[in-house]
């Protein structure tokens, strides 16, 4: 059976810090993966997504980015973290065809302070 | 872009009574339509989804209903139960758009026992 896994799952970081978030997908080969950020009480915002190997997209332009050194691991990093930041973040990854139906991680909440 | 909009923020319900959670969309060439259900604290988890060629979908104490003339969508729980309580995210995907979804903003539903 396939899995993700994030890390870490909290984490506190003064602004102008920089950030790693790592996600890694068990079980699978060749998944699209992809990164959101969600807002409290608010829907998924679609960040990055990854159909390959060095192949990344960005959907919102802002201080992120995102990196795929190896088939199933997704990072997404900061060089200087923003207030606007803080939030939910989540991995996901889905089949090949298939984006429509995608499997979350456990995501990692983020507090900029 | 295109939105995709939930009626009612918050629903509350009986345990054991039937909940319907709506949708609505405004994305005409969507094709794939999906529904999740996010618990606290924890990534979204597919539950349902149904193709534009279809109007309804059944799964296990779940219906999906889809009617395009008005671009509506619809979760049905039968016989909800305390462990259904989370937030329901609908989310579209077009075509166009690698299949990625568009998640709306979600509705809360709260089971009381």
């Amino acid at each position: 059976s396939q899995t993700i896994h994030q890390w870490p799952a909290t984490l506190v970081q003064p602004v102008g810090s920089p950030l790693s978030l790592e996600c890694t997908v068990e079980g699978t080969s060749n998944p699209n993966l992809y990164w959101y950020r969600q807002a409290a009480g608010r829907g998924l915002q679609l960040l990055f997504y990854s159909v390959g190997i060095g192949q990344i997209s960005s959907e919102v332009p802002q201080n992120l980015s995102a990196s795929r050194p190896q088939d199933r691991q997704f990072i997404l990093s900061s060089k200087k973290l923003l207030l606007s930041d803080s939030g939910f973040y989540l991995c996901a990854w889905s089949r090949m065809f298939t984006g429509y139906e995608q499997y979350f991680g456990p995501g990692t909440r983020l507090t900029v302070t | 872009g295109e939105s995709v909009g939930l009626h009612l923020p918050t629903l509350s319900v009986q345990e054991g009574d039937n909940s319907i959670i709506n949708c609505a969309y405004s994305n005409s060439a969507s094709d794939y339509f999906i529904w999740y259900k996010q618990e606290s604290g924890k990534g979204p988890q597919f539950i349902i989804d149904i193709r534009s060629n279809m109007d309804k979908r059944q799964g296990q104490r779940v219906t999906v209903l889809l009617n395009k003339t008005v671009k509506h969508l619809s979760l049905q729980i039968a016989a909800t139960q305390p462990g259904d309580s989370a937030v329901y995210f609908c989310a579209e995907t077009d075509p166009r758009g690698s299949y990625i979804p568009t998640f709306g903003r979600g509705t809360s539903l709260i089971v009381h026992p």
